[in-house]
C-alpha cells in the first residue's frame, strides 16, 4: 500500500464547474497536509495546506481534511483553463519534517 | 524576494561520469530538502539540512550519493558515479520555522 494515494487522473472538469481532488494518506501521525500545484515542467507551487480537521478556503481553493478517515481533498470552485495541471498532495509529520508525496492527479479543464 | 533555484536545469552524462546539482535555497531558510522524481513515480524524499547539519538523510539511495550544505547557505548533491536508475528530476526545497516548503525549478538529470 503507497503512504499517499491519489488518482493519477486524468480528470476533466466543465469550465466554470468544481474540480474536486481526493487524497488518502496511510500514516495515522501525520499532522501537516499540503496541496501543491505542478505545471508541466516547472516547480510544485503551494496553493494551500491544512493542519486542522475541517475546511480551510482560500479564494477558489478549499481544502478539506478528515483525520479520523485519513482524507484530504481540494475543491476548487469556477474553474479555470489555467487551473490545468497536475496536484499533487503531501503529507508532512508537523514540524520542519520531510514530506510523503503522492503520484498526483492531472486535471484538465475543458473550456 | 527570489525563490529557491537550481542549477543546471538539465544535465546529460554517460553512466560512471560524476554530476553535481547545485541549489541556493531562499535566503534566511534554514531548512533544505532534497527530493527526487524518477519517471512515473512520486516525488521522494532524499536528505534534510537544518542550517549546514543533516537532520535526516534516510531517503539517500545508497552512498554514490554525498549531498553537503557549505555555512549553511547553498547545498550541493553529488552523484558519483552515475548509474541509469539515476535519472529523474531532482528538486530542492527549502523552509523558514513556519514549515511550508518552497520548491525550485528542480534539475533534470539523464544518464544515458
Amino acid at each position: 500500500q503507497k503512504e499517499v494515494e491519489q488518482n493519477s487522473g486524468p480528470l476533466s472538469v466543465p469550465e466554470g464547474a468544481i474540480a474536486s481532488l481526493n487524497c488518502t494518506y496511510s500514516d495515522r501521525g501525520s499532522q501537516s497536509f499540503f496541496w501543491y500545484r505542478q505545471y508541466s515542467g516547472k516547480s510544485p507551487e503551494l496553493i494551500m495546506f491544512i493542519y486542522s480537521n475541517g475546511d480551510k478556503e482560500d479564494g477558489r481553493f478549499t481544502a478539506q481534511l478528515n483525520k479520523a478517515s485519513q482524507y484530504v481533498s481540494l475543491l476548487i470552485r469556477d474553474s479555470q483553463p489555467s487551473d490545468s495541471a497536475t496536484y499533487l498532495c503531501a503529507v508532512g509529520s508537523g514540524g520542519n519534517e520531510k514530506l510523503t508525496f503522492g503520484t498526483g492527479t492531472r486535471l484538465t479543464i475543458i473550456p | 524576494e527570489a525563490g529557491v533555484t537550481q542549477f543546471p536545469s538539465h544535465s546529460v552524462i554517460e553512466k560512471g561520469q560524476t554530476v553535481t546539482l547545485r541549489c541556493d535555497p531562499i535566503s534566511g531558510h534554514d531548512n533544505l530538502y532534497w527530493y527526487r522524481r524518477v519517471m512515473g513515480k512520486e516525488i521522494k524524499f532524499l536528505l534534510h539540512f537544518v542550517k549546514e547539519s543533516k537532520q535526516d538523510e534516510s531517503g539517500m539511495p545508497n552512498n554514490r550519493f554525498l549531498a553537503e550544505r557549505t555555512g549553511g547557505t547553498y547545498s550541493t548533491l553529488k552523484v558519483q558515479p552515475a548509474e541509469l536508475e539515476d535519472s529523474g528530476v531532482y528538486f530542492c526545497a527549502s523552509s523558514s520555522s513556519r514549515h511550508t516548503q518552497y520548491f525550485g525549478p528542480g534539475t533534470r538529470l539523464t544518464v544515458l
